[in-house]
């Protein structure tokens, strides 16, 4: 089993619509949880973290955690083409240990105009 | 305020070639970190140190890399002798532990081995 989970997509969402993004991690250690966009040869840009369970809302991104569950999410609303990219999860134990982070392998996100 | 500062930023270099990547971290972080990219494995951390002592090596593959950090502002990831499978992209990242968790990242190095 992996330690951060994400479907690879692609995700296809019209433009102006709610894209969901869904990342599953094993380690119930895990204290920090981060969304990292990445654009075609470029890299990772930090665009939410969150270290507690419920929403925390940023502009257009919503993201979700649920530590119970082990399940983190994050919402785009109304998706523009220019999202379109590969959304990676990632998770650290800061506080007992590992400060690194582990990522998911991506989930690649297309939004039609 | 500069961000992560990674040079090069392509590297194509033979077999057997040592490859030298360098990493300037944001001023005042005191965590750097060293990561890796391919289509197979993802990203993954190689190596990571806190006020330029190294913490977590458990990700180096093997013995032709090695990573150093002389001072708060600079490090270095040195692979020799390069191998074909070494090709992929290098990030380095770095944060400031006092204050928060997030990795900044910087623009990468993209390293092919013929």
């Amino acid at each position: 089993q992996k330690e951060v989970e994400q479907n690879s997509g692609p995700l296809s969402v019209p433009e102006g619509a709610i894209a969901s993004l869904n990342c599953t991690y094993s380690d119930r250690g895990s204290q920090s949880f981060f969304w990292y966009r990445q654009y075609s040869g470029k890299s990772p840009e930090l665009i939410m973290s969150i270290y507690s369970n419920g929403d925390k809302e940023d502009g257009r991104f919503t993201a979700q955690l649920n530590k119970a569950s082990q399940y983190v999410s994050l919402l785009i609303r109304d998706s523009q083409p220019s999202d379109s990219a590969t959304y990676l999860c990632a998770v650290s134990k800061e506080d007992t240990g590992r400060r690194a982070l582990t990522f998911g392998s991506g989930t690649r996100l297309q939004v039609q105009p | 305020d500069a961000g992560v500062i990674q040079s090069p930023r392509h590297e194509v270099t033979e077999m057997g070639q040592e490859v030298t990547l360098r990493c300037k971290p944001i001023s005042g972080h005191d965590y750097l970190f060293w990561y890796r990219q391919t289509m197979m494995r993802g990203l993954e951390l190689l190596i990571y140190f806190n006020n330029n002592v190294p913490i977590d090596d458990s990700g180096m593959p093997e013995d032709r890399f090695s990573a150093k950090m002389p001072n708060a502002s600079f490090s270095t990831l040195k692979i020799q002798p390069s191998e074909p499978r070494d090709s992929a992209v290098y990030f380095c990242a770095s944060k400031m532990g006092a204050k928060g968790y997030e990795q900044y990242f910087g623009p990468g190095t993209r390293l092919t081995v013929t």
